[in-house]
């Protein structure tokens, strides 16, 4: 069984701090993804990566995939209250063959205080 | 686009009743998955389809059944309910492709009681 950690499982932080969470794996991915999801709703997608050292941006969101493509970070600058939720990475396994299957991570639940 | 849309939003099940949670979904998308989480334990894979007529099992899968008639509808059974099948259920989509990212709906929340 292949697992994806989550770190830190918990964050609470201040309006307008920076924070960065982190996604690791033992095996290597053929893509990666982080969703945010929010209490009562489903996960939303947020960003895909499948290069190794790709980094892509989304407002002020980073995303980085690690050079071997065993794990990725998601910074985020100037957080804000509506960042508030569960952050989720989920990566396909590199099996030599289509899996067609995701691995979650477990989360980081973040809080934003105003 | 409505995306992927859950029947019933909530639900309480009393022990070994059945019932059907439905999901469609409206992107045309080949793969669709159910899932369940449960607090602190991220998402676990019950079932998943790469298209009509193909279903396979995912990572706990006892308890329940699926079907893929057409390419729009993935309903998941659960057949004598028992306390273990309360959880907050995800129907997900996603197109072909080696990424396999997905596209989820609402969730049912279930309670077995």
């Amino acid at each position: 069984t292949q697992l994806l950690e989550q770190s830190p499982q918990f964050l609470s932080i201040q309006e307008g701090e920076n924070l960065t969470v982190y996604c690791n794996s033992s095996s290597v991915f053929s893509s990666l993804q982080w969703y945010r999801q929010e209490p009562g709703e489903g996960p939303v997608l947020l960003v895909t990566v499948v290069t190794g050292g790709e980094v892509k941006k989304l407002k002020r969101l980073t995303f980085q995939f690690g050079d071997a493509r065993k794990d990725s970070s998601l910074h985020i600058t100037a957080a804000q209250p509506g960042d508030t939720g569960l952050y989720l990475c989920a990566g396909a396994y590199d099996s030599g063959g289509s899996n067609y299957k995701l691995t979650f991570g477990k989360g980081t639940l973040l809080t934003v205080n105003p | 686009n409505a995306g992927v849309t859950q029947t019933p939003k909530f639900r309480i099940l009393k022990i070994g009743q059945s019932m059907t949670l439905q999901c469609t979904q409206d992107m045309n998308h080949n793969y669709m998955y159910w899932y369940r989480q449960d607090p602190g334990m991220g998402l676990k894979l019950i079932y998943y389809s790469v298209g009509a007529g193909i279903t396979d099992k995912g990572e706990v899968p006892n308890g329940y059944n699926v079907s893929r008639s057409t390419t729009e509808d993935f309903p998941l059974r659960l057949e004598l309910a028992a306390p273990s099948q309360t959880s907050v259920y995800f129907c997900a989509s996603g197109p072909t492709g080696y990424t396999y990212e997905q596209y989820f709906g609402p969730g049912t929340r279930l309670t077995v009681t």
